[in-house]
């Protein structure tokens, strides 16, 4: 079975600065889907970034960008110019490509703290 | 676009009744629907996968006679929490992937359950 690992479980960052959060997996496949969903304190899931596996460039959306190490198992998020509404619950997911309605397998999360 | 509606946002009720959580896909045909539960400052928790017009797939542990799905159309799934208890007091989370994009699970608000 897939296990995702988040070893901050909280983080902090002033504001315009760069922050990265960590994630590794263990999986014994080699296609497979992982992605970053955010969770503010209204407490909606939302999609941050994704990464195929299969795709050697990082996935970058805007100022969020990932550091995919495939060999090492390792999904790391980089949040540049911080801002204030980037303050939350951050989880990063693992799924699998065999078959179209696979389930994602979540880390424990990291709380991100944004400071003045 | 991938916008997914839950309602109620917020119910309580008394021990020993049945309450309903709507999921819908506003704007794209949601081929599955997971189901998830919250528990405070944890990860989520699948509960159970659906496929329109199929039973459900349950977690295991998770009691499908207590949690009823049902994913009658390609844009809505419900779950009855049946004969609730105060321990089933938690939120509740909803997620579709289909439409476009298959792999991504879009999310809805999520529903807080209060059981007197």
């Amino acid at each position: 079975a897939q296990t995702v690992t988040q070893s901050q479980p909280e983080m902090s960052v002033q504001e315009a600065e760069t922050v990265t959060l960590s994630c590794t997996y263990d999986t014994s496949e080699s296609d497979y889907y992982l992605f970053w969903y955010k969770q503010p304190p209204s407490r909606q899931m939302i999609l941050v970034i994704r990464q195929e596996a299969y795709k050697q460039q990082n996935a970058t959306e805007n100022r969020f960008s990932v550091n995919f190490q495939k060999a090492a198992k390792s999904f790391s998020l980089k949040i540049s110019d911080s801002q204030l509404g980037d303050a939350a619950m951050y989880f990063c997911a693992y799924r699998t490509n065999t078959g179209t309605a696979s389930k994602l397998t979540f880390g424990t999360g990291t709380r991100l703290q944004v400071t003045l | 676009g991938a916008v997914v509606s839950q309602h109620p946002s917020w119910v309580i009720c008394k021990s020993g009744t049945s309450v309903k959580i709507e999921c819908r896909s506003l704007d794209f045909q949601a081929t599955t629907m997971f189901w998830y539960r919250q528990f405070p400052k944890q990860s989520l928790m699948l509960m159970a996968t659906s496929n329109e017009g199929s039973k459900a797939t349950y977690e295991q542990g998770v009691e499908k006679d207590k949690f009823l799905i049902n994913h009658a159309s390609l844009t809505l799934s419900t779950l009855t929490v049946t004969s609730a208890h105060p321990e089933d007091s938690s939120f509740y989370i909803c997620s579709a992937a289909g439409g476009w994009d298959q792999e991504t699970q879009y999310f809805g608000p999520g529903t807080r359950l209060l059981v007197l």
